[in-house]
């Protein structure tokens, strides 16, 4: 079974630009969660969906927006980017309601210049 | 509130045995987990444990929860050169907030 696939896997932008990243969970999962990596930060919890329905989102200002589509697949959006926004996202699917096994995708790098 | 705390860094001899330890600060945690993370790549699940067990086992890898002092540890048998990596400690809350609150990472080295 292919594993979490996040596209594109590395990105440079401009400050002020937008950005979207896309995640393809595990086939059969339904649950995708989103989380920010920085050297700083640590690991962050940015957003949850399961069934296309947010179920929870972290301390992240409105700049940040997600979705997920009837196939799973889900959506970031990062607007008016700010250098502070430069880390590796990451992706993680579960399977099912409780989404206990969160499984990672590999991150897409961005570098906002 | 929610704390996870490591230390740093641990190295360790080709062959020995690792211990990574983690503390959290919020009892209503319901399963912790570890996962590792090798350079320029994403977060692997190594093993999770749910808050009423003890002890955990799989191949190499132990973990021992002591919940009275909200300590959790992942113990690598007979450690390889590829263990090398960050190891992260995450707790999940009880109730359905479905995220995980991540530790720092501690960085293993293993020397040959």
């Amino acid at each position: 079974k292919a594993g979490v696939t996040q596209t594109p896997r590395y990105l440079i932008k401009t400050r002020g630009q937008q950005v979207t990243l896309s995640c393809s969970p595990i086939s059969g999962h339904r649950s995708v969660s989103w989380y920010q990596q920085t050297p700083g930060q640590g690991l962050q919890f940015l957003f949850e969906y399961f069934s296309e329905t947010q179920r929870n989102k972290g301390n992240f200002p409105g700049r940040f927006s997600g979705r997920q589509f009837s196939n799973s697949r889900s959506e970031m959006n990062v607007s008016t980017l700010e250098l502070g926004d430069s880390a590796l996202y990451l992706c993680a699917s579960s399977y099912g309601a409780e989404a206990y096994e969160q499984y990672f995708g590999p991150g897409t790098r961005l570098t906002v210049t | 509130g929610e704390d996870v705390e490591q230390s740093l860094f641990l190295s360790v001899r080709e062959g020995d045995s690792s211990v990574i330890n983690c503390t959290y600060t919020d009892s209503s945690s319901t399963y912790l987990y570890w996962y590792k993370q090798e350079p320029g790549a994403g977060l692997q699940l190594l093993t999770y444990i749910f808050s009423n067990m003890d002890m955990k086992q799989d191949q190499r890898l132990t973990v021992l929860l002591n919940k009275k002092d909200k300590h959790l540890s992942l113990r690598i048998a007979d450690t390889q050169t590829g263990d090398s990596a960050i190891y992260f400690c995450a707790e999940r809350l009880k109730g359905s907030s479905y995220k995980l609150i991540f530790g720092s990472g501690t960085r293993l080295l293993v020397r040959p």
